[in-house]
């Protein structure tokens, strides 16, 4: 069965610091990928997603940056952290042909 | 780009009670989902249904693809269903690009 983990599960970040969050998926190739966030509050904002190796899309412009370095790993950057970028973040996968989503853990980012 | 609403967007129940949540959406779907957010923030898929209807245990969904909205039932509710529900739809060339509607909090009290 596929499984997606994603890390660290909570961490506390300065201002002006960078950041990497990692995901990965087991148990399946070639998901479509994605990294979503979750402020204050309810809302899912979808900020990247991946159909392949080295394809990014970014639907928000903003602080962050995404890669894929291989099929099943996708990783969340900034090189400098802002107040704003607190917050919920998950990174889901889907098969490309159905396109059902599922989600990680989560990762919770508070900037300080 | 497609809108979804939710509604309600609170509800408290005691528990034992039926409910039903309600998910509008403003174009053709090709991919709907509900997932269930628990306290610790994890969201659970609870049905794929771009149509029809499906159940598992106490929950089941329909969606009325035609009519551009779609149901969750909740029977015999728990405290463990407590945490927002999400309806999350794709619609147009793209089945994996979702939108989220703002969810429904559920607080299911003992």
């Amino acid at each position: 069965s596929q499984t997606i983990h994603q890390w660290p599960a909570t961490l506390v970040q300065p201002v002006g610091s960078p950041l990497s969050l990692e995901c990965t998926v087991e148990g399946t190739s070639n998901p479509n990928l994605y990294w979503y966030r979750q402020a204050a509050g309810r809302g899912l904002q979808l900020l990247f997603y991946s159909v392949g190796i080295g394809q990014i899309s970014s639907e928000v412009p903003q602080n962050l940056s995404a890669s894929r370095p291989q099929d099943r790993q996708f990783i969340l950057s900034s090189k400098k952290l802002l107040l704003s970028d607190s917050g919920f973040y998950l990174c889901a996968w889907s098969a490309s042909y159905t396109g059902e989503l599922f989600f990680g853990e989560g990762s919770r980012l508070t900037v300080l | 780009g497609i809108q979804v609403e939710q509604s309600p967007p609170d509800l408290i129940l005691q528990e034992g009670a039926n409910s039903t949540l309600r998910c509008n959406f403003s174009d053709s779907v090709n991919n709907l989902q509900w997932f269930h957010q628990n306290p610790w923030g994890q969201l659970i898929n609870l049905f794929y249904i771009p149509s029809g209807t499906k159940q598992n245990g106490r929950l089941s969904a329909t969606t009325v693809a035609t009519e551009r909205y779609s149901l969750l039932y909740i029977s015999s509710s728990q405290t463990t269903d407590s945490g927002v529900y999400f309806c999350a739809v794709a619609s147009g060339g793209s089945n994996y690009k979702l939108t989220f509607g703002k969810g429904t909090l559920l607080t299911v009290n003992p």
